[in-house]
């Protein structure tokens, strides 16, 4: 089974600075997705940015980029140029690429970093 | 883009009583379903998956005759918490899936919150 670990429960930024979100997995499969999602208060899901590991290329999405380590298993969120609307908790997860069953579409979860931004 | 409405979005019950909360794609079809259970401050863990017009599928641990899922239709699902105890109080989130290709995206509801009296 794939697991997500994000080793930071609350990180903090500046205004206008930039963070990296960490997040790390498990996995035996070669092909897969990885997300970032963003949860505030209204504990509404969405989505950030996604990443297909087959692609190299780092996903960036305006002020969001990733930096996608294979290798290393790695996943990390950047988010430049903080904004106050920036503060929530966010989300890593992983997919397994399926077509047919809905159960390998599964997105597992980690256990989600706190953002605070601060003026 | 595609919308996912969750109802209700706040429900109070009494111990014994059970609860019904459901999940409607508004502008598309749905062919999976998946209901995901967070508690406060911890991060959202599946609690099964419905195809359209099959039996649900459970994670391990969670009891299917506690939480019945039903998913009539390719715009509806269904989950009922069934004899509702406090322990059950928790947020309850549904996503929708429309399989477009090999990287479909999961739509997600606002949300359940269950308060168990």
């Amino acid at each position: 089974a794939q697991t997500v670990t994000q080793s930071q429960p609350e990180m903090s930024v500046q205004e206008a600075e930039t963070v990296t979100l960490s997040c790390t997995y498990d996995t035996s499969e070669s092909d897969y997705y990885l997300f970032w999602y963003k949860q505030p208060p209204s504990r509404q899901m969405i989505l950030v940015i996604r990443q297909e590991a087959y692609k190299q290329q780092n996903a960036t999405e305006n002020r969001f980029s990733v930096n996608f380590q294979k290798a290393a298993k790695s996943f990390s969120l950047k988010i430049s140029d903080s904004q106050l609307g920036d503060a929530a908790m966010y989300f890593c997860a992983y997919r397994s690429p399926s077509l047919n069953t809905g159960t390998a579409s599964k997105l597992t979860f980690g256990t989600g970093t706190r953002l605070q931004v601060t003026l | 883009g595609a919308v996912v409405s969750q109802h209700p979005s706040r429900v109070i019950c009494k111990s014994g009583t059970s609860v019904k909360i459901e999940c409607r794609s508004l502008d598309f079809q749905a062919t999976t379903m998946f209901w995901y259970r967070q508690f406060p401050k911890q991060s959202l863990m599946l609690m099964a998956t419905s195809n359209e017009g099959s039996k649900a599928t459970y994670e391990q641990g969670v009891e299917k005759d506690k939480f019945l899922i039903n998913h009539a239709s390719l715009t509806l699902s269904t989950l009922t918490v069934t004899s509702a105890h406090p322990e059950d109080s928790s947020f309850y989130i549904c996503s929708a899936l429309v399989l477009t290709g090999y990287n479909s995206p999961l739509h997600f509801g606002n949300g359940t919150r269950l308060t168990v009296t």
